[in-house]
């Protein structure tokens, strides 16, 4: 398997703009969670789906983000418009459902700089 | 509510030395304990989880951990470090009894194994 699949790698853009991070969970996975890491805050859960449902989105940061998963292949996390303080690696995780015991497998994120 | 904790930011071993990264949790039911280790520019790797049994846990790359239930703790352990496992690395916890299935992290712990 590939493994879970980000794109793009890294994304430079203006503030202002809109920016689009996708993602290709492992086949067969039921749910999807999309996390933002910086050094100030650490490691951050902001929305995750189940069956390609939005379960939790509290951790969102401002509604000019936004999260859909149209099919169980394909998830995106868009913010418009970007602030330079979203600049972040975005990373996109999967897992099978099943009670929670199930471990998360980690793409290898997107590394967004908003200038 | 769940959380857990990582009271040391970093931790410096000299190779060959034991090395071990502490853990500990809050749950309200009883947890499934999980570490992942992430290397430079790279997604989270999962390392090992404890769901239930036998409380000595063993994983990838010769890492073990030690689920303790009156001491709230799942220390992350290894007999005999390497200058390759210098890396972050993350302790994560769920409820059993908490619905949804996301994890929480705690804020990681920089290994650094000198030679």
């Amino acid at each position: 398997d590939a493994g879970v699949i980000q794109s793009p790698r890294h994304e430079v853009t203006e503030m202002g703009q809109e920016v689009t991070l996708r993602c290709k969970p492992i086949s067969g996975h039921n749910s999807l969670f999309w996390y933002r890491q910086t050094m100030m805050r650490g490691l951050e859960l902001l929305i995750y789906f189940n069956n390609n449902v939005p379960i939790d989105d509290s951790g969102m940061p401002e509604d000019r983000f936004s999260a859909k998963m149209p099919n169980a292949s394909f998830s995106t996390l868009k913010i418009q418009p970007s602030e330079p303080r979203d600049s972040a690696v975005y990373f996109c995780a999967s897992s099978p459902l099943g009670g929670g015991a199930h471990e998360q497998y980690f793409g290898p994120g997107t590394r967004l700089t908003v200038t | 509510a769940q959380s857990v904790a990582q009271p040391e930011d970093q931790v410096n071993v000299a190779e060959g030395n034991p090395l071990t990264v502490k853990c500990t949790y809050s749950v309200s039911g009883n947890p499934y304990l999980f570490w992942y280790v992430q290397y430079p520019n790279r997604g989270l790797q999962f390392l090992l989880k404890y769901i239930t049994g036998d409380n000595l846990v063993k994983g990838s790359y010769g890492f073990e951990a030690e689920f303790n239930k009156s001491q709230t703790s799942f220390h992350l352990k290894k007999p005999s470090a390497l200058v390759s496992d210098s890396a972050l690395y993350f302790c994560a916890v769920r409820d059993f009894k908490a619905a949804g299935n996301k994890l929480t992290f705690g804020g990681g712990t920089r290994v650094l194994v000198k030679p």
